[in-house]
């Protein structure tokens, strides 16, 4: 069964603590995405990636970073965690980069951030 | 600006059927997504459409009137374990996915 995998589910953080999220699928997509979750509002693109050391903002890069040394792994970094990006973050895969037909998304369970 | 609205929450009883409705102004348009997502689980796939009309697949269908803005996805002979939330994304000219917030399904026996 192809999978998304959020190495952790759940995480408790200081306020300027170093965060990394770790993100891996074995399906060798070649897109690879991560957004924020939040109560009453839709999902929210923070960073994209469509190939191994490519990066681009989405809509709230602000405040995080990523990395994506290899295909199948893309992760999120939070340089000094604050309280507002206590939050779920998902990670998600596509096939490739291109714009034709479904090119579904493939999520994994999410990663439950508290910044304390 | 991009907008995408569904209803925050929906109660069904075990056997019926359900309507969730979306309605979308984006900049363009390239197809509309539904995902189902169970609490504290991954959202899934549920249905793509590109084209006005109806896409079947098995109890669920989807519909879409892009002259309208318009969306629903139709779920029948409900189920207990259809109790997820519902989201709503379109793809727009850019090929971004603009999200709605989601209709949490409450389904009662």
């Amino acid at each position: 069964d192809v999978k998304v995998t959020q190495s952790s589910r759940y995480l408790v953080k200081r306020t300027g603590e170093k965060v990394f999220l770790e993100c891996v699928q074995d399906m060798d997509h070649e897109n690879m995405f991560w957004y924020r979750q939040d109560p009453g509002l839709g999902l929210r693109l923070i960073y994209f990636s469509y190939d191994v050391k490519m990066k681009e903002k989405g809509d709230i890069p602000e405040g995080y970073s990523v990395s994506r040394e290899k295909k199948e792994r893309f992760s999120l970094i939070l340089e000094s965690a604050s309280t507002n990006q206590t939050s779920m973050y998902l990670c998600a895969s596509s096939r490739d980069g291109s714009s034709s037909g479904a090119n579904v998304l493939t999520f994994g369970a999410g990663s439950r951030l508290t910044v304390l | 600006g991009q907008n995408i609205d569904q209803p925050t929450e929906m109660t069904a009883t075990e056997g019926a059927i359900v309507q969730i409705n979306c309605t979308y102004q984006t900049s363009g348009f390239n197809g509309l997504f539904w995902y189902q997502q169970h609490a504290g689980e991954a959202p899934t796939f549920l249905s793509y459409n590109v084209l006005d009309g109806l896409e079947e697949k098995g109890r669920f269908s989807s519909f879409l009137s892009r002259s309208k803005g318009y969306s629903y996805l139709l779920l029948k002979e409900l189920q207990m374990k259809d109790s997820a939330s519902y989201l709503c994304a379109v793809r727009d000219s850019n090929y971004q996915l603009i999200w709605g917030a989601g209709t949490k399904l409450i389904i009662k026996p």
